[in-house]
């Protein structure tokens, strides 16, 4: 059975890096897409972007400039930096897989970890 | 960037009715639509794949539908544990999209 595993710190200051770790267990890093998708308070899913191939990337436009996704295959984790923070990044932060090839849809999720961006 | 909009945001319904959720696509996407539901402190629960494929161990009362560039979620007969956030979802491109979301609530 596949499960993921978000960590990271809860509080991040204005303008600094959100730094968040999916730990991917049951299952190898390899075929799949792996995603970071968000949850303001409040407002409705966000998709941040994914990671497959264990290199090759697709972000969000609206994020692209603060965003990188990057894993790690010695420990089977995924992870997500996101820089120049404001108070619009507090969120519920998921990690999923994107199952990578047709029908996509995420097929595990983790259950989230909520970040909030405060001084 | 494709854009999804869903429609209602929200909506009132009693135990029994049938509820119909719409998202409608920016351009024509085939079948790459997903359907989620959502539930406060849960991760999301995929409910509906490739337009109208229902996930293994979802109630038969779920089912998808397309016309064009319009996608359909229907629940037949609400249940109390429906009561829920309902996401639409493209994976046509490769910069994924969500709809804005359907709270359902209870009338």
């Amino acid at each position: 059975q596949v499960q993921l595993q978000e960590s990271g710190p809860g509080l991040v200051k204005p303008s600094e890096t959100l730094s968040l770790t999916c730990t991917v267990s049951g299952g190898s890093l390899s075929i799949y897409y792996w995603t970071w998708i968000r949850q303001p308070p409040g407002k409705g899913l966000e998709w941040i972007g994914y990671i497959y191939n264990s290199g090759s990337t697709s972000y969000n436009p609206s994020l692209k400039s603060r965003v990188t996704i990057s894993v790690d295959t010695s420990k089977n984790q995924f992870s997500l930096k996101l820089s120049s923070v404001t108070a619009a990044d507090t969120a519920v932060y998921y990690c999923a897989r994107d199952r990578g090839d047709y029908p996509y849809f995420f097929d595990y999720w983790g259950q989230g970890t909520l970040v909030t961006v405060s001084s | 960037d494709i854009q999804m909009t869903q429609s209602p945001s929200s909506l009132s319904a009693s135990v029994g009715d049938r509820v119909t959720i719409t998202c409608r696509a920016s351009q024509s996407i085939s079948t790459y639509v997903n359907w989620y539901q959502h539930k406060p402190g849960k991760a999301p629960k995929l409910l509906i794949y490739a337009a109208s494929s229902l996930q293994g161990g979802v109630p038969s009362r779920f089912s998808g539908s397309r016309s064009g560039t319009d996608f359909t979620l229907t629940i037949s007969s609400l249940q109390p544990e429906d009561f829920a956030t309902y996401y639409c979802h493209q994976t046509y491109s490769s910069i994924r999209t969500f709809g804005q979301g359907t709270k359902v609530e209870i009338k």
